[in-house]
């Protein structure tokens, strides 16, 4: 039973352009949560998805971030116009959303800003 | 005041000995609590799940006291693997987003 995937594993951006994470969450789990780690700090949680929908986005910075769960297809996040400050390992969790409270992350994605 | 705080270590200890980590949280109202480790900043693993009555897996022993919003995690006879950082995860009422302590680093040594 594959885990959660997530690629790219490394994304090297220059500083105003897009960056793209896209995550598979574990076989049936319809729960996807994104984190981000900065350097020398904790994982600060970002944004909670089912399919299709937003649940919780408390934690996305209020501008150039959005994230997607469509039907079909992994989660994405999306950050445009990239600056240094964004450079971070980015983390996606699944849960199965009933059962219990465990999250599974999957193995990062860590953006390099230029 | 954080959220979840730990005491950052690092802790070094010989293999065999035993070691607790103690966590405390802020918010009365959180109702689910877990310990992660993370090597390397890789991704954060689930190590166990903490619940009231304490749980006990391996070598591993989890204990919630929610009267102190106190958490700890006692590992016994520690091995060279055991080395990583511990997470302190915190879930709130109502929300199912997880917060982190910032983590206490482990280093076990031959």
């Amino acid at each position: 039973n594959a885990g959660v995937m997530q690629n790219p594993r490394h994304l090297v951006r220059r500083r105003g352009q897009e960056a793209r994470l896209r995550c598979s969450p574990m076989k049936g789990h319809s729960h996807v949560y994104w984190y981000r780690q900065l350097p020398e700090e904790g994982l600060k949680f970002m944004v909670y998805l089912q399919k299709e929908n937003i649940i919780d986005e408390s934690g996305m910075p209020k501008e150039r971030f959005s994230a997607e769960f469509p039907k079909e297809g992994p989660s994405i996040l999306r950050i445009q116009q990239v600056v240094r400050g964004d450079s971070a390992a980015y983390f996606c969790a699944s849960s199965p959303g009933t059962g219990g409270d465990e999250q599974f992350f999957g193995p990062g994605t860590r953006l390099t800003v230029l | 005041r954080k959220e979840v705080e730990q005491d950052p270590g690092p802790f070094n200890v010989p293999e065999g000995a035993t070691v607790a980590f103690n966590c405390t949280y802020s918010n009365s109202a959180s109702q689910s609590f877990f310990w992660y480790r993370q090597d390397c900043r890789k991704e954060p693993k689930l190590l166990m799940s903490v619940y009231s009555s304490g749980n006990e897996d391996g070598r591993f022993t989890a204990q919630l006291n929610r009267a102190s919003q106190y958490i700890s995690l006692l590992i016994r006879d520690s091995k060279l693997s055991d080395s990583a950082t511990y997470l302190c995860v915190v879930m709130g009422t109502g929300r199912r987003a997880l917060t982190f302590g910032s983590g206490t680093r482990l280093q076990v040594q031959p």
